[in-house]
C-alpha cells in the first residue's frame, strides 16, 4: 500500500539549534515530492518540489533533499518564525493529483 | 489577487443538517479539489476536478458532493451530517497545464457536526 510516513511528529528546538525533518515514502513510481509549510488556522504553502534521487533545493534556512526511499528537510539555524507544522506528499509517475498522498507533518517548535 | 477563498472560516451543524461549503479561486486554474485534514492522518482528497463540469472521487468521497460549473467556483455539499465529517477542509487550486504539482490552498473551514 502506497504510504508517507513523517517522523518526528513534533520537534522542538532553541534557535540556532540545526535540525532534519524526514519524510519516508513507499509508492511503485515517484513522479514528485513535495514539502509543504502550514501555520496554525491556514492553508499549507508550497514550498519545494523534487523530481529525482539526489536532487536537492534551497530556500533560506531549508533545504529538502531528495533519496529513493526518503526527503529530508534541513532546517539550519532556526529562528522562532519557522514554528509551523511541515507537510509531506509524494505523486505517483503515470497518475494525476488523486493520487498525491500527503503525510500526516511535523510540527516543529522553535524557542527563542 | 485574492488566490483561494473559502466560506464560512467555522461552521456548527447539527446530525443530519446539510450544507455547502464555498471555494473560488480568481487564478484561472483548471484544476479544483478538496481535502479534509484531520488530526494524525494528513490531508485526504474528497473529490476534485479537472475543469467546468467534470468532476471524480478522490480518497474520502462518501457523504460528499460536488459540482463544478465555472471554473472559478468548486462547493462542497454536504447532504447529511455526521459527526464523523467533523474537520478541517481545505479547497486546493492547480494550473493544470504547467507547474501542474503546485496546489494553491485556501485558509480552510472548521467544521463541526454535533
Amino acid at each position: 500500500e502506497d504510504q508517507v510516513t513523517q517522523s518526528p511528529e513534533a520537534l522542538r528546538l532553541q534557535e540556532g539549534e540545526s535540525s532534519s525533518l524526514n519524510c519516508s515514502y513507499t509508492v511503485s513510481g515517484l513522479r514528485g515530492l513535495f514539502w509543504y509549510r502550514q501555520d496554525p488556522g491556514k492553508g499549507p504553502e508550497f514550498l519545494f518540489t523534487l523530481y529525482s534521487a539526489g536532487e536537492e533545493k534551497e530556500k533560506e534556512r531549508l533545504k529538502a533533499t531528495l533519496t529513493k526511499k526518503e526527503s529530508f528537510l534541513h532546517i539550519t539555524a532556526p529562528k522562532p518564525e519557522d514554528s509551523a507544522t511541515y507537510l509531506c506528499a509524494v505523486q505517483e509517475v503515470k497518475t494525476s493529483y488523486d493520487k498525491v498522498i500527503f503525510g500526516p507533518g511535523t510540527s516543529l517548535s522553535v524557542i527563542p | 489577487n485574492a488566490g483561494v477563498t473559502q466560506t464560512p472560516k467555522f461552521q456548527v451543524l447539527k446530525t443530519g443538517q446539510s450544507m455547502t461549503l464555498q471555494c473560488a479561486q480568481d487564478m484561472n486554474h483548471e484544476y479544483m479539489s478538496w481535502y479534509r485534514q484531520d488530526p494524525g492522518m494528513g490531508l485526504r482528497l474528497i473529490h476534485y476536478s479537472v475543469g467546468a463540469g467534470i468532476t471524480d472521487q478522490g480518497e474520502v468521497p462518501n457523504g460528499y458532493n460536488v459540482s463544478r460549473s465555472t471554473t472559478e467556483d468548486f462547493p462542497l455539499r454536504l447532504l447529511s451530517a455526521a459527526p464523523s465529517q467533523t474537520s478541517v477542509y481545505f479547497c486546493a487550486s492547480s494550473p493544470w497545464v504547467s507547474d501542474r504539482e503546485k496546489l494553491f490552498f485556501g485558509s480552510g473551514t472548521q467544521l463541526s457536526v454535533l
